[in-house]
């Protein structure tokens, strides 16, 4: 079955600068990459997501960079604020269906 | 797009009795998936329920344990059995559409 490995599981930056997570997958049939984001006590929402003809996708502070045939792709977010620290997720698509495959989490704290 | 509703929201169950979720959509689609979120982890999948025919389960998860009905194309139940406090999770229905997957708001249980 798909292996999805997701780094680092906790990240601490400075509020202002950037976060790269990287999420690494093991199913070449995977054509949809999401991310999403969890704050306490609320359910995982969809931030950005890029599929398999696309090598980078951004939106505001957020990007998303796709290696298809490196089978990994990476978050980034810019100027980095309180308000992103959250945990976040990965969860390729698996098996050209709508199942989605999460990733370990990442959980990110931004120091004011 | 999809609207799902999910309920309970939440929900405090004594050892060893069961709970029903459900999840209702306001439009038909082929497959539902129900996710499982485990305090501090990611998100697994349970089953893909299908209309007219058996869940599928994913490794490590029982149909005694997580019944599954899927009587049309817009509404599920999860029934959660014979439950312990290691089932304290929250529940998330799932489904797609066209490009998108959507979540419903989740079902928080603690068992007592």
């Amino acid at each position: 079955g798909e292996n999805v490995e997701q780094h680092p599981s906790t990240l601490s930056v400075q509020e202002g600068d950037s976060a790269v997570i990287k999420c690494t997958y093991s199913d070449s049939a995977s054509n949809y990459f999401p991310w999403y984001k969890q704050e306490l006590g609320k359910r995982p929402q969809l931030i950005i997501d890029i599929r398999s003809n696309v090598g980078e996708k951004k939106d505001q502070r957020i990007a998303v960079t796709l290696n298809k045939t490196a089978k990994h792709f990476s978050l980034h977010i810019t100027e980095t604020q309180p308000e992103d620290s959250a945990v976040y997720f990965c969860a390729p698509q698996m098996d050209s269906s709508y199942k989605l495959i999460f990733g370990s989490g990442t959980r990110l704290l931004v120091r004011p | 797009s999809a609207v799902i509703s999910q309920k309970p929201s939440r929900d405090i169950c004594q050892r060893g009795t069961s709970l029903t979720i459900q999840c209702q959509v306001d439009s038909q689609v082929t497959m539902m998936f129900w996710y499982r979120q485990q305090p501090g982890q990611s998100l697994t999948l349970i089953a893909t329920a299908n209309q007219g025919s058996e869940a599928t389960y994913e490794s490590g998860f029982v149909i005694d344990k997580f019944p599954i009905s899927r009587p049309n194309l817009t509404f599920s139940t999860l029934t959660v059995s014979n439950m312990s406090p290691e089932d304290s999770s929250i529940y998330l229905c799932s489904v797609g559409t066209g490009n998108t997957i959507y979540f419903g708001e989740g079902s928080w249980l603690t068992v007592v």
